[in-house]
């Protein structure tokens, strides 16, 4: 079964700084990887996926993610943080046949300080 | 083209009672899947349909039931409410029932059990 580990329950982080949010992930294959956010009292938000190839995926709102097998990591980064950047992120891993259930991480809420 | 749309957003009820959540899909995606959120447990698979067939069932109590229309709207029922079923209801669809077929999420129901 696949599982998903995000260690960070919160990061403050200052605006204009680098983000980097982690993302363990459990599968026995090649796994499909999503990063979502969440605003408060909204739906998910897909940010990026990686499904095979280039391991450095680029997402919307200058969000990136890279996949490294080795370490069975998925983390989000993204060069200068915004205020709007607030929100809680869900990294999520689906299986490469079958049915379409997504497993998630507990989510990463992030705090930008001015 | 318009998003997951799900109705109503915000649900007041008391134990005992039963709810139906209505959800409608991205036009032209066949996939609709249903996920529980909550403080406690997080994001968690309800279930997931495909041409009118419930194809993949998470870890939920027979209480929670859903159905698929011909027209891929999905509908969620949830019988004999408990106070645990609280929650954030998130409805996803998604072109097709692949593996890694992306899932766009609604902005969800908000369903409170007094």
């Amino acid at each position: 079964a696949q599982s998903v580990t995000q260690p960070d329950i919160h990061i403050t982080v200052s605006e204009g700084a680098s983000l980097e949010l982690r993302c363990n992930y459990s599968y026995g294959a090649t796994p499909y990887l999503f990063w979502y956010v969440q605003s408060p009292g909204q739906g998910l938000q897909l940010l990026l996926k990686y499904f095979s190839g280039d391991t450095l995926v680029q997402g919307i709102k200058g969000f990136e993610a890279e996949f490294k097998r080795s370490q069975s990591s998925f983390n989000l980064r993204k060069p200068s943080v915004h205020w709007s950047d607030a929100a809680e992120y869900f990294c999520a891993v689906g299986r490469n046949t079958g049915f379409q259930k997504l497993v998630f991480g507990t989510g990463t809420r992030l705090l930008v300080s001015p | 083209k318009a998003g997951v749309t799900q109705t109503p957003r915000y649900l007041i009820k008391t134990r005992g009672q039963q709810v139906t959540l209505s959800c409608s899909p991205i036009s032209g995606h066949r996939s609709v899947s249903w996920y529980q959120q909550t403080p406690g447990q997080g994001l968690q698979f309800l279930f997931e349909y495909f041409s009118e067939t419930q194809r993949n069932k998470g870890n939920f109590p027979g209480r929670f039931s859903g159905r698929q229309f011909s027209n891929s709207r999905s509908e969620m029922n949830v019988s004999t409410l408990e106070l645990g079923d609280s929650a954030l209801y998130l409805c996803a669809s998604s072109l097709e029932m692949g593996a890694g077929d992306t899932q766009y999420f609604g902005p969800g129901t908000r369903l409170t059990v007094l």
